[in-house]
């Protein structure tokens, strides 16, 4: 079946840091969607991406389609301690197959 | 953004006793719903697919007698945690909506069996 693997597992980053999560799937995707896990919470949705080679960015958030549809990343410019917690990159319509996350813990 | 309630947030149960968990989408209304389990520090797992008005789709490795969905209304789904055991505690999650948009997802509950 579908896979989808996040790196890194888990990042410090010292605040005002950059901070970047790539996300790779075995086949190719219709779509990413970025969610944002805070510590206890549920996933929050961020933002959907379609296209292939897809840039869109929000405020200090950068998110990229890759170009064969399989990849995305998520840039953090100057990372601030609310940024904290797990970010999952996900793929699918109504079903969706999330990453495995990655974890930001930002030093203040 | 759309509402997706969870009831309840968290709840503590007996092993072998059952849990039931309700998932509500309270603006909107929802023909299918997802089920999500989530193990600590792990990723969401999609378990299965609510459709109303019809049997749920399980997801493989789910046992769809241990874990009963039903589908009520355009608004409700419930999902029931049969014979629990220590090996089920989880955060379970919901989400509606879609289609080609986001997915919105409830508050999650976090079932302990002891």
């Amino acid at each position: 079946g579908q896979q989808v693997m996040q790196i890194p597992q888990y990042q410090h980053v010292q605040e005002g840091e950059d901070f970047t999560t790539y996300c790779n799937s075995s086949t190719t995707l219709s779509n990413i969607q970025w969610y944002k896990q805070r510590p206890g919470g549920h996933p929050v949705f961020l933002i959907q991406l379609v296209k292939s080679g897809e840039v869109k960015k929000q405020k200090r958030l950068t998110f990229q389609f890759g170009e064969a549809k399989k990849n995305s990343s998520l840039h953090i410019t100057a990372t601030q301690t609310t940024d904290v917690g797990t970010y999952f990159c996900a793929g699918g319509y109504q079903k969706v197959t999330f990453g495995t996350g990655t974890k930001l813990q930002v030093i203040p | 953004g759309a509402v997706v309630s969870q009831h309840p947030s968290w709840v503590i149960c007996k092993s072998g006793t059952s849990v039931k968990i309700e998932c509500r989408s309270l603006d909107f209304q929802a023909t299918t719903m997802f089920w999500y389990r989530q193990f600590p520090k792990q990723s969401l797992m999609l378990m299965a697919t609510s459709n109303e008005g019809s049997k749920a789709t399980y997801e493989q490795g789910v046992e769809k007698d241990k874990f009963l969905i039903n589908h009520a209304s355009l608004t409700l789904s419930t999902l029931t945690v049969t014979s629990a055991h220590p090996e089920d505690s989880s955060f379970y999650i919901c989400s509606a909506g879609g289609g080609r948009d986001e997915q919105f997802f409830g508050p999650g509950t976090r079932l302990t069996v002891l």
